[in-house]
């Protein structure tokens, strides 16, 4: 069963903390997603990666940052959290040339900026 | 820039009861549509895709160029239908590296 993990369900963070959410997937997939989910707003694209080293913004990339040293792995950092940024982080995986379809999502990190 | 409009944020209905998830989408070339569901605890999962024109757990939904629409559809409401609903569109091709981009979802509750 192909899995995308994200390592934290929950996590409790202070205001103008360095925060690292970390997400790997064991299924080869070059393309790696971060979205945020909020009531009302649904899910928002905060970056991407298509393969290992690249990173793209998204719509929302204003206060995070993102690394993508290996091809299983992408980290989404938040470089002083804020609680603005309190709300669930979605990881998401494909493989090129599967489309849409391709799209494997982890359960969440849900992170409370206090 | 493409936008996915879903215009409830929650759906109550009855066991039984005919569903219907609303979805517009504004963007004139031929859209790539989506439905994704998360139901409590679980997952973001793909439900179906315009393009196969299947039938997923009783779901139906078909796509309206002349209304830009991409209604989510069920005869008979189950309580185990109950969830979070997502629609969603495939950002162009010409525009770049292809993105989902997601309405602001509709819960759906089913009461017995």
């Amino acid at each position: 069963d192909v899995k995308v993990t994200q390592s934290s369900r929950y996590l409790v963070k202070r205001t103008g903390e360095k925060v690292f959410l970390e997400c790997v997937q064991d299924m080869d997939h070059e393309n790696m997603f971060w979205y945020r989910q909020d009531p009302g707003l649904g899910l928002r694209l905060i970056y991407f990666s298509y393969d290992v080293k690249m990173k793209e913004k998204g719509d929302i990339p204003e206060g995070y940052s993102v690394s993508r040293e290996k091809k299983e792995r992408f980290s989404l950092i938040l470089e002083s959290a804020s609680t603005n940024q309190t709300s669930m982080y979605l990881c998401a995986s494909r493989t090129r040339g599967q489309g849409v379809v391709g799209y494997t999502f982890g359960s969440g990190t849900r992170l409370t900026v206090v | 820039a493409q936008r996915v409009t879903q215009p409830e944020k929650l759906l109550s209905v009855f066991k039984g009861a005919p569903v219907e998830l609303k979805c517009n989408y504004s963007y004139s070339g031929s859209p790539e549509l989506f439905w994704y569901v998360q139901y409590s605890r679980q997952r973001l999962q793909l439900l179906l895709r315009h393009i196969s024109r299947e039938s997923i757990k009783g779901f139906t939904a078909d796509l309206n160029k002349g209304e830009t629409s991409f209604h989510l559809k069920k005869p008979f409401a189950q309580e185990e239908d109950s969830a979070m609903y997502y629609c969603a569109n495939l950002s162009p091709l010409n525009t770049g590296f292809q993105k989902l981009v997601f309405g602001t979802g509709t819960r759906l509750l089913v009461s017995p």
